[in-house]
């Protein structure tokens, strides 16, 4: 059972514009969340990351939203081509970190 | 080192033989992640540990895969009997704290260990 959800496997989005990567998940327990991106053949690295009881960080070109019961989202504004990469949601547990499947996004000139 | 070393980088290994990751965390870091990105799959929770002790050992596939982690720092995962669907990239964590802590909570990876069978 997949606990953190990555819905959109992919995303293209044009240079200069927003991109809105999603991830939901299932287990209220969760007390902090995390995004990681990957470059190939790297490993991922750390992007931002929200407590549970806040719904807003931003960091630069980067803002992590968590207002809606069991989702987040990530915002990029605006996306240039470096951003292109496969993004992980992550989730904080107990014991261990449960990442999502992750979003390629694509960006585009 | 300043960050994750995970060796090899790859290795390719043939069906039927054992093989053995390795990975040095971030010096001081006490809790210790390996995870596994299979061919167009996401990350794939395999094992965590604090200090030298695995409290979560649900995310090994099978009892082929073993960890251990000695003097709090370097850990090795070994696959014994290595099958085709073992290949994948195993990636390695370390973080400061436990994640239950708010601070420095965030996990830093290695380049990870691209492992093929055949």
């Amino acid at each position: 059972d997949q606990q953190v959800k990555q819905n959109s496997p992919s995303l293209s989005v044009q240079e200069g514009r927003i991109s809105i990567l999603n991830c939901d998940y299932t287990n209220s327990m969760f007390d902090y969340f995390l995004w990681y991106k990957k470059y190939p053949a790297e490993g991922p690295t750390f992007l931002i990351s929200i407590s549970s009881i806040k719904d807003k960080n931003e960091d630069g070109r980067f803002t992590v939203l968590n207002k809606s019961a069991k989702h987040l989202s990530l915002h990029i504004v605006p996306s240039q081509p470096g951003d292109s990469a496969v993004y992980f949601c992550a989730a904080g547990a107990t014991d261990k970190l449960i990442f999502g499947t992750g979003t390629r996004l694509q960006v585009f000139p | 080192g300043a960050g994750v070393s995970q060796s090899p980088s790859n290795k390719v290994t043939e069906k039927g033989k054992d093989v053995e990751l390795r990975c040095d965390p971030i010096s001081g870091h006490t809790a210790l992640y390996w995870y596994r990105q299979s061919l167009g799959q996401g990350l794939e929770f395999l094992i965590y540990f604090q200090g030298n002790s695995a409290p979560d050992k649900s995310g090994l596939p099978s009892d082929r895969f073993s960890a251990e982690r000695t003097g709090g720092s370097v850990s090795t995962l070994t696959i014994q009997r290595t099958q085709q669907e073992d290949s994948a990239v195993y990636l390695c964590a370390s973080s400061l704290q436990k994640p239950t802590d708010h601070m420095n909570t965030e996990a830093f990876f290695g380049q990870g260990t691209r492992l093929t069978v055949v």
